[in-house]
């Protein structure tokens, strides 16, 4: 089984340009995640689908962030403009659908080091 | 307010010695989950183990095992035996109120020395 996978692995951009992160989650995995951990402090939720659903969009910092996961598969995550404070790791997690064995367990992908200056 | 608490930025083992790391949090919640990842130098973050609120043992897996302590509300992890590969970073994390979300805390660098 294919784990999740995020593209790219390392971005580096200027402030005010656009940038656009990509999660595949593991397939058959309804529910998607995404978190964001900035230098040195904890990981922090930003917002979790269901399928094609935005469930809990509670941590996203501010409307420069956009989340879609059309079709339910994969998501993207873009910041436009993008801020110096965006700067991070961007971290893709997914579950099973609720009421599997396991379903409270999120697997990670590897993250995308997002820098911008 | 849910809250994770990792209070050892890093930690130095022998190899082949037992280590803890400390983990409390801070919840209102009557059911919630505890787990624990490992994230090594490449990056990616490997799932270890859970801990149910309402489970009665302790998780075991393999070489690592959750002290969990309910009424401290600690869910300390223990490795035993440590290899060179344990060097990493743990994560510590909850999931707990109305939503599926995790709650992190800061994590704990882990070098194994040989």
């Amino acid at each position: 089984e294919a784990g999740v996978t995020q593209f790219p692995s390392h971005s580096v951009i200027e402030k005010g340009q656009t940038v656009t992160l990509r999660c595949d989650p593991i397939s058959g995995h309804d529910n998607l995640y995404w978190y964001r951990r900035v230098m040195g402090k904890e990981i922090k939720f930003l917002l979790h689908f269901v399928k094609e659903s935005k469930q809990d969009e509670s941590g996203m910092p501010n409307n420069r962030f956009l989340a879609e996961r059309t079709g339910g598969t994969y998501s993207t995550l873009k910041v436009q403009p993008a801020e110096l404070e965006d700067s991070g790791v961007y971290f893709c997690a997914s579950s099973h659908p609720p009421g599997l064995a396991g379903a409270y367990e999120q697997y990670f992908g590897p993250g995308t080091r997002l820098t911008v200056t | 307010a849910q809250k994770i608490t990792q209070t050892q930025p890093g930690m130095f083992v022998q190899e082949k010695e037992a280590v803890t790391l400390d983990c409390t949090y801070d919840t209102s919640d009557q059911s919630y989950g505890l787990f624990w990842y490992k994230q090594p130098s490449s990056g990616e973050m490997i799932f270890l183990i859970y801990q149910g609120s309402y489970d009665e043992q302790n998780a075991t897996e393999g070489r690592y095992s959750l002290n969990f302590q309910k009424a401290r509300k600690s869910a300390n992890l223990v490795i035993s035996a440590s290899q060179l590969g344990d060097s990493a970073m743990y994560f510590c994390a909850m999931r707990a109120g109305n939503g599926n979300q995790f709650y992190f805390g800061t994590g704990t660098s882990l070098t194994v020395i040989p």
